[in-house]
């Protein structure tokens, strides 16, 4: 069966630190992969989707990037991080119709 | 271009009532539909799903959805609300063709006694 790793599922850093979020699939090969965010009170943002190794589309310009280094794992990632990065953050893979999520990581910029 | 609005930013209701969460959408394509449950600092689950199949589609915990073309809605009920219920729904679409998704601002249901 299929199964998505995400982690850590918290995490406390302060401003101009880095960031890294790895998120992991088992169980398929070549899924489409996507990051998305959830600020408080709002619905969820598409930030990066992969629909291939070294294949990274941005949805929104930010200070954030994302790489895929393996047909099955998808990083996000920050050089300095900002107070607004704040939010939840949700990997989640697809390949037909069926999309799975990531359990998330709450990530507080302090 | 895809998107989609959810008209109620919260709705009440008593346990044992109906539950309506409205859910519209545009979408270029020929869309699929999904409506999903956050409970507090969980992940999100999926409720159903609509792909060009029955417009009413059932999905887990007694909801169900019903696919309106001629209105671009896909409104999410359930006949009786339990306790349990009381979470934040987000109605997506997805863009066939390029297959990513689109979230609704999320409605949260509480649910009182």
């Amino acid at each position: 069966s299929q199964t998505i790793h995400q982690w850590p599922a918290t995490l406390v850093q302060p401003v101009g630190s880095p960031l890294s979020l790895e998120c992991t699939v088992e169980g398929t090969s070549n899924p489409n992969l996507y990051w998305y965010r959830q600020a408080a009170g709002r619905g969820l943002q598409l930030l990066f989707y992969s629909v291939g190794i070294g294949q990274i589309s941005s949805e929104v310009p930010q200070n954030l990037s994302a790489s895929r280094p393996q047909d099955r794992q998808f990083i996000l990632s920050s050089k300095k991080l900002l107070l607004s990065d704040s939010g939840f953050y949700l990997c989640a893979w697809s390949r037909t119709e069926g999309y799975t999520f990531g359990s998330g990581t709450r990530l507080t910029v302090v | 271009a895809q998107s989609v609005t959810q008209l109620d930013s919260h709705v009440s209701v008593s346990e044992g009532t109906p539950v309506l969460l409205r859910c519209n959408y545009s979408s270029s394509y020929s869309p699929s539909l999904f409506w999903y449950v956050q409970h507090p600092n969980k992940g999100l689950q999926l409720l159903l799903k609509y792909t060009s199949a029955a417009t009413l589609v059932k999905g887990i915990n007694g909801f169900e959805a019903e696919f309106k073309k001629s209105e671009t809605s896909f409104h999410l009920t359930k006949p009786s609300a339990h306790m349990s219920d009381a979470a934040e729904y987000f109605c997506v679409v997805s863009d066939r063709r390029y297959s990513t998704l689109t979230f609704g601002k999320g409605t949260m249901l509480l649910v009182s006694p």
